[in-house]
Parts: C-alpha cells; structure tokens; sequence
C-alpha cells in the first residue's frame, strides 16, 4: 500500500515564476492538506482540499492555489514566486472526519532564487 | 486565534531514562491534540492523538501524552529513552468546533538521546 507521495522531490525556480507540485494521497484516503515548512519551523497550513473544493484557507495570499481532482490527487500552484516562498512543501492525506491523523508525503524542496 | 507553545527548541537525555517533551495550546473551543515526528530526510509521521475520553493517550513506539484541559497542556514522554527516538518533534491542534483539518504546529523540539 503505497503511502501519500509528492512530486518532484526538488525544485529550483527564480522569482517571478509560477510552479505547481503535486500530490497522491494514501489509498482510501479522501481529504489532502497543503502545509509550508520553512526551514527551522513548524509546518504552516496552506489549504484543505475535499470533494475537489478548498474547504479550509490558512493565512496564504491568493497566489497560493490548489485543486483535486476525481480520483483525490491534489496540486498546489505558486504564482509570483517570491525569495520567501523558498521551503519544503508538504502534502498530507486523510479520510473525511476531521479527529483523524494525517499522512504525510517526503514533501517538496522548493528553492527561489 | 490558534496556537501551539513548545517551550524547548531542545531536549537533551541518557538511554534509559524517563524523557518529557513539553506542549501547550490554546484554542477557542475544544481541541483535537497531535503528536507528530520527524526523522531526517523523511516525512511527518504520526505519533498518537487525543479526541475525547482518558487523558492518558497511548500511542506509537512507546510514546504517551497527558491531556491537561486546566493548564492546556499536552506533553509528550516515554518512560524509558532509545537512542533511536532522537528526532524532531512537532505538537499540533486542530479546533473541533470548526470541522476541518486545518491544523496548527508548534515550533518544533529536537530530542537527542544519548547512549
């Protein structure tokens, strides 16, 4: 049973550009989760994705988006690449009620220069 | 407005002896609490959690937490310390009474455990 996986593992863009990483939950799982971890910190809520709709929003702006698609995968887009944007992007994946644990895949390096 | 406090960047302790990670929150209503690890070069990974019932949570590798709704706190311990439990380790909250899973992370505390 194959675990919550994202794609690519590393990423080098320069600022100003746009990105998308992407995402594919664990097997049974409905529900997937976009978090930012800067170096040094805690994971940052981005977005919740269920029934291919954002349910729920952390402080991220607009340049922050997302989408699920019908057999659950999840993108996350980056417009306007800013040197702050510079982390580890982390998916996880969890099934509808909201006292479950979430899975979380190797995450995404991302470095803007 | 959510928020989790892990007091100590750093927990230092021997193999073999009892080791306490501390946590506490603070929420509006009442909180759904995580216990995650994170090993080098690899993902989050699940610990235990507390939803309702027994304060005393027990959870994967030895690890159990305390549920303190009075002082808000939810710490992390293991009675005895391997040198293998040395990792970083986030607690988290998520509110109950909003759904969701938007969760909240604290800072994180490195536990080194020394042999």
């Amino acid at each position: 049973d194959a675990g919550v996986t994202q794609s690519p593992t590393h990423l080098i863009k320069t600022r100003g550009q746009q990105v998308t990483l992407r995402c594919s939950p664990k097997s049974g799982h409905d529900t997937v989760s976009w978090y930012q971890q800067a170096l040094g910190q805690g994971p940052q809520f981005i977005f919740q994705y269920y029934e291919e709709e954002e349910r729920q929003r952390g402080n991220f702006p607009d340049r922050f988006s997302g989408h699920q698609f019908p057999n659950y995968s999840s993108e996350l887009n980056v417009n306007a690449l800013l040197l702050g944007d510079s982390a580890l992007y982390l998916c996880a994946s969890s099934f509808r009620v909201s006292y479950n644990e979430q899975f979380f895949g190797p995450g995404t390096r991302l470095t803007v220069l | 407005a959510q928020s989790v406090a892990q007091p100590e960047d750093q927990v230092n302790v021997a193999e073999g002896n009892p080791l306490t990670v501390k946590c506490t929150y603070s929420v509006s209503g009442n909180p759904y609490l995580f216990w995650y690890v994170q090993y080098p070069n690899r993902g989050l990974q699940f610990l235990l959690k507390y939803i309702t019932g027994d304060n005393l949570v027990k959870g994967s590798y030895g690890f159990e937490a305390e549920f303190n709704k009075s002082q808000t706190s939810f710490h992390l311990k293991k009675p005895s310390a391997l040198v293998s439990d040395s990792a970083l380790y986030f607690c988290a909250v998520r509110d109950r009474n909003t759904g969701g899973f938007k969760t909240i992370f604290g800072a994180g505390t490195r536990l080194f455990v020394k042999a």
